[in-house]
């Protein structure tokens, strides 16, 4: 257990529909960070957040948005949803912004759209 | 923008067979490398990292790695491997330039057969 949880666990949904994954990173962690794997695309980063704040942006589509909210819990919304966005989205916490802390990764969330 | 590639996608061995697992990065600065495995079911952990110093980076459960500069290179390698090394592995980058986010490699996937 990385102390990340993430929630649901899985979701399956329909084409054009909206959904929110949850994250709640390990105790004490501020920065937060969003994965999606897919077997075409592998591990991809979408999105960071640092305390609150958007820190940094990677392939994120503009139908997908995050945030983290005061207790540092960060939800991303993903919408209009396709059925290329099937993946795995993980969420990954670490202490501080800083490639020399370790980015602890939650068990993720199974995204299916049919 | 870097990228990493990971030579091979599936690995099939015996256990106490030796293991090497190629990672090579695009990115002319300064970086910051990593393994991370998957254990069926699991949630990514860290297997090793390598910041500077010493080019041969020991980690956990037996398994080491070293970067080779001039090759862009960061391989994996464990000398006899066992049943329960059975996982997916993934090499990432992180370019030293301000931003901790990580760049991963599409992973290879280790069968380990006893």
């Amino acid at each position: 257990d990385s102390g990340v949880t993430q929630t649901p666990k899985h979701l399956i949904t329909a084409t054009g529909q909206r959904v929110t994954l949850r994250c709640s990173p390990r105790s004490g962690d501020l920065s937060v960070y969003w994965y999606q794997q897919s077997l075409d695309q592998g591990l991809q980063f979408l999105i960071q957040y640092y305390n609150g704040e958007e820190r940094a942006k990677g392939n994120i589509l503009e139908r997908f948005s995050a945030q983290q909210f005061p207790d540092l819990h960060s939800e991303l919304n993903l919408s209009s949803l396709e059925l290329g966005d099937s993946a795995l989205y993980f969420c990954a916490s670490s202490l501080r912004d800083s490639s020399y802390n370790e980015q602890f990764f939650g068990p993720g969330t199974r995204l299916t759209v049919l | 923008a870097q990228s990493v590639s990971q030579h091979n996608h599936h690995v099939i061995l015996s256990e106490a067979a030796s293991l090497e697992l190629g990672c090579n990065y695009s990115y002319g600065g300064t970086v910051n490398l990593f393994w991370y495995v998957q254990y069926p079911g699991q949630h990514l952990q860290l297997l090793l990292k390598y910041f500077s110093g010493d080019p041969l980076v020991k980690g956990i459960k037996g398994f080491e790695a070293e970067f080779i500069k001039s090759k862009f290179s960061f391989n994996l390698r464990k000398p006899s491997v066992q049943w329960s090394d059975t996982a997916e592995y993934f090499c990432a980058v992180n370019a030293d330039s301000g931003y901790s986010t990580l760049t991963f490699g599409k992973g290879t996937m280790l069968l380990v057969s006893p």
